[in-house]
């Protein structure tokens, strides 16, 4: 069935480092959702993306659509210790409806 | 604040039991989505309304049911509880087939932790 597989599962930095992680799928999304959770919060939408190719920036944050609608890429540039949190990559399932279907996420540490 | 809503935050209760969870849905949206996460299963799609209709069915347990009313809030309904069903369960909304730019993205409210002991 579909999946969205999450990369690095998680990575701890220093304050003002850059940030990269990235979600790939064995099939074609037309849209990707970059969401942010803190700890008891509900998902955040930062980001969506709906043309391949297509570069997206929200602040310190840009993210990219895939050439091959397969993938996609979350920077984050300059991170602060609120950058902490799990940051999930989703896209459209392949139901009928307009569900999500989520990757399993990438859990930030920012040390100050 | 995402404008969608959750009641209750928290909710302690027996197994065998029955619970039933609130959501509303950001002013004008018609699509109210209901999903459950849990440590090991990540966030699952549970069901979606649209506009007092069922519109779609994710990995929803018979045990549990959802309707969306009128006035357009939607409350999920979970029964017979098991162990198990502890986690968190979220609702979001869309404003899906207002014809607007990005209408697929879903807004998420606080959610409610559901603890079954």
């Amino acid at each position: 069935g579909q999946q969205l597989n999450q990369s690095p599962q998680s990575m701890f930095i220093q304050e003002g480092e850059d940030v990269s992680m990235n979600c790939t799928s064995s099939s074609i999304f037309n849209t990707w959702l970059w969401y942010k959770q803190d700890p008891g919060e509900g998902p955040v939408l930062l980001i969506a993306l709906y043309k391949a190719g297509e570069l997206t920036s929200n602040g310190r944050l840009t993210a990219q659509f895939g050439i091959t609608r397969k993938d996609s890429f979350l920077n984050i540039s300059a991170s602060i210790p609120s950058d902490v949190g799990i940051y999930f990559c989703a896209g459209p399932t392949n139901q009928a409806g307009t569900a999500l279907i989520f990757g399993k996420g990438t859990t930030l540490s920012v040390s100050s | 604040d995402s404008g969608v809503t959750q009641t209750p935050k928290h909710l302690i209760t027996a197994t065998g039991q029955r619970v039933t969870l609130r959501c509303s849905p950001r002013s004008g949206d018609l699509s109210v989505y209901w999903y459950q996460q849990s440590l090991d299963q990540g966030l699952q799609f549970l069901i979606q309304y649209y506009n007092g209709e069922e519109r779609a069915k994710g990995n929803i347990l018979e045990r549990f049911s959802a309707q969306q009313f009128p006035d357009l809030h939607s409350e999920l309904n979970l029964s017979s509880l098991e162990l198990g069903d502890s986690a968190l369960y979220f609702c979001a909304s869309s404003a899906e087939g207002a014809g607007l730019a990005g209408d697929n993205e879903q807004f998420f409210g606080p959610g409610t932790r559901l603890t079954v002991l």
